[in-house]
């Protein structure tokens, strides 16, 4: 159980485009979703909490406007790079955890490589 | 600042041989801890969690907790060659979902 499913799992695009990246939780409920992003050979930091109905809360220095999240459903929050720009290349993974049951870990997506050329 | 440190490594251990992986946290609000497992290029796996003191084991994967150090480890016995990746410490704290990450230790286990 707790799947989480990421798309797309690899995107290049060209400088000054927008791309979209899906987070799917497959078999349970969150209300909660997690967006992180990697660079090489760093750890993950979180970019930005997506709360299902609400406005996502984005941790300081991360941009709101550049990276937008939607979280229309209880299965489904979208990360949408706008603009994207070279520097905006990393490795960006959702997570979630089933908030049916106390204290259940955070499951992550296979995560989204962006190259941006 | 709430803090989670781990040793970057890389921590080498020949086959066979058991890992010992260390953790410290700031928060001593701290409730819940993972360890995830996280291959080059890859996204983080979990491999255990824990709540109380004490140790959890599964399989070859052993967590112990010490709340009153702020201390957490994992250990893996007879270690692998497939068990080299950078290994996740994260904590979070009561009633809330946001994991506080370590900056990850690197182990390789050598034939």
């Amino acid at each position: 159980g707790a799947v989480v499913s990421q798309h797309p799992s690899w995107v290049i695009c060209k400088s000054g485009t927008s791309v979209k990246i899906e987070c799917r939780s497959l078999d349970f409920q969150a209300t909660t979703m997690f967006w992180y992003r990697q660079f090489p050979k760093q750890s993950l930091m979180l970019m930005a909490t997506s709360n299902e109905g609400s406005k996502a809360t984005y941790e300081q220095g991360v941009e709101k406007d550049k990276f937008l999240i939607n979280h229309a459903s209880l299965t489904l929050s979208t990360l949408t790079v706008t603009s994207a720009h070279p520097e905006d290349s990393s490795f960006y993974i959702c997570s979630a955890r089933d908030t049916a049951f106390y204290n259940s870990p955070l499951h992550f997506g296979n995560g989204t490589r962006l190259t941006v050329t | 600042q709430k803090e989670v440190e781990q040793n970057s490594g890389p921590l080498s251990v020949p086959e066979g041989a058991i890992a010992s992986l260390n953790c410290t946290y700031s928060d001593r609000g701290s409730q819940s801890f993972f360890w995830y497992r996280q291959y080059s290029g890859k996204s983080p796996e979990l491999i255990m969690f824990i709540y109380s003191n004490g140790d959890k084991e599964d399989g070859r994967f052993t967590a112990q907790l010490n709340k009153a150090s702020q201390y957490v480890s994992l250990l893996i016995r007879d270690s692998q060659p497939s068990d080299s990746a950078t290994y996740l410490c994260a904590v979070c704290c009561y009633n809330t979902d946001k994991l506080i990450f370590g900056t990850g230790t690197r182990l390789q286990v050598f034939p």
